[in-house]
């Protein structure tokens, strides 16, 4: 399968421990993109990096969140100290170019208990 | 601001029907739009795209129509079947920044 994959599917959590989710790209897509969904709503964007620098994360929802890119590959997004608002799905996206369509992985679905 | 909205939240129809789903944007920067498709527990799925210097695209079964005037997108899809049904968002984005999306369209198709 050489599109979008993401990791963990489900994570389950505690309020105040922390998650790290991870995301490998389609090899050749030198962007990558982090969004939020929440129920009944469309993404939400976050960040997103081309290679790996890191172009906009003005988006991301607070201090606690944070994303990385550390050889233009895989990326990886964290949640310090988990509030029950976190619950979502966080998507991973990528693409070849600026303005160019997006292909979605499937997810991971975070629960914060 | 950067907002793009759909105007009905659900949408049922007969199978064989040709579906209409309707998005205002009022971003009149934005210069891409999509169509994406989501069924539940998966993430978006690419339908068809259009680009601002266009007022139309035909894809298998599917056509973006594209009226800048009125900053208005709609997806038309033929020949409806059950398998269509899903969650359909429109997204825009202004050259240097990312997708941004609608609420989203509930398709319903019965059979």
């Amino acid at each position: 399968d050489t599109g979008v994959s993401q990791d963990p599917r489900h994570k389950i959590t505690k309020r105040g421990q922390n998650v790290t989710f991870r995301c490998d790209p389609i090899s050749e897509h030198n962007r990558l993109y982090w969004y939020r969904q929440t129920l009944g709503q469309g993404p939400e964007f976050l960040t997103y990096f081309q290679n790996e620098a890191q172009l906009e994360k003005s988006r991301l929802l607070s201090d606690r969140f944070s994303a990385e890119r550390p050889k233009g590959s895989f990326s990886t997004l964290e949640i310090q100290r988990t509030e029950q608002g976190d619950s979502a799905m966080y998507l991973c996206a990528s693409s070849l170019e600026q303005n160019e369509k997006l292909f979605f992985g499937s997810g991971t679905q975070l629960s914060v208990l | 601001g950067e907002s793009v909205g759909l105007h009905l939240p659900t949408l049922s129809v007969q199978e064989g029907d040709n579906s209409i789903i309707n998005c205002a944007y009022s971003n009149s920067a934005s210069d891409y739009f999509i169509w994406y498709k989501q069924e539940s527990g998966k993430g978006p799925q690419f339908i068809i795209d259009i680009r601002s210097n266009m007022d139309k695209r035909q894809g298998q079964r599917v056509t973006v129509l594209l009226n800048k005037t009125v900053k208005h997108l709609s997806l038309q899809i033929a020949a409806t079947q059950p398998g269509d049904s899903a969650v359909y968002f429109c997204a825009e984005n202004q050259a240097g920044t990312a997708l941004i999306f609608g609420k989203g369209t509930t398709l319903s198709v019965s059979s």
